[in-house]
């Protein structure tokens, strides 16, 4: 089944106006990571997270490994914010890392 | 400048082709990464290496073998390509830290098997 499960897979949103993406863990998790990859392909890091929260500029992200999820939140949205989002989780006891399937978000002006 | 590097960007070939992806790091990481990128699956693992000359299978390794030649290259073989493995592929590298391995991206190649 799915080991990381992203939420939602689609969205669209207003520029200006803000939101929340979640990826719940089936997986014990020791550390998450987000990622945006543009339209260029290009998959650039947005966060590395042991359990807790790091905010750098309009995003935010949380990590809540007892309760198995994360959150990436986006506040202010902006049309270059438009791309597909990743988490990706360390699996505990292994040295692989676990992707999501990725929520695609459309910024409309 | 651009510490994760990919080559090449794009290649065509036809079915039971021979091709080699290269990546080139230059963070000093000790793991390499080989990762391919389907709609609908996410990025998915097909090899890994913690050093040169070390190589650990990956969630979907049929059809690839992979070789770690020093810390900073590491090669993606197919030997009998299929047009089941037309697909993205990325490279990563990362290092042990905070428990885990913050992972670094290259490019990307996108590989079309005809």
């Amino acid at each position: 089944g799915d080991k990381v499960k992203q939420s939602p897979s689609a969205l669209s949103l207003q520029e200006g106006t803000n939101s929340a993406l979640r990826c719940n863990f089936s997986i014990a998790a020791t550390t998450v990571q987000w990622f945006l990859q543009n339209p260029r392909g290009s998959l650039i890091n947005l966060f590395y997270l042991v359990p807790g929260t790091k905010e750098n500029g309009r995003l935010k992200s949380a990590f809540d490994s007892k309760e198995s999820y994360s959150t990436l939140h986006i506040r202010d949205a902006q049309l270059e914010d438009s791309g597909t989002y990743f988490c990706a989780a360390d699996r505990a006891n292994t040295n692989k890392v676990v992707f999501g399937t990725g929520t695609r978000l459309q910024v409309l002006p | 400048e651009a510490a994760v590097t990919q080559s090449p960007r794009n290649k065509v070939t036809v079915t039971g082709g021979n091709v080699t992806l290269s990546c080139r790091q230059t963070n000093s990481h000790n793991y390499m990464y080989w990762y391919r990128q389907d709609t609908g699956h996410g990025l998915r693992l097909i090899h890994y290496s913690y050093g040169a000359g070390n190589l650990q299978i990956g969630d979907v390794p049929d059809g690839y073998k992979a070789t770690r030649t020093t810390q900073e290259d590491f090669f993606l073989l197919l030997e009998l390509a299929s047009p089941s493995q037309t697909s993205l592929y990325f490279c990563a590298s990362s290092d042990a830290g905070l428990g885990g391995h913050e992972q670094y991206f290259g490019p990307g190649t996108r590989l079309t098997v005809l």
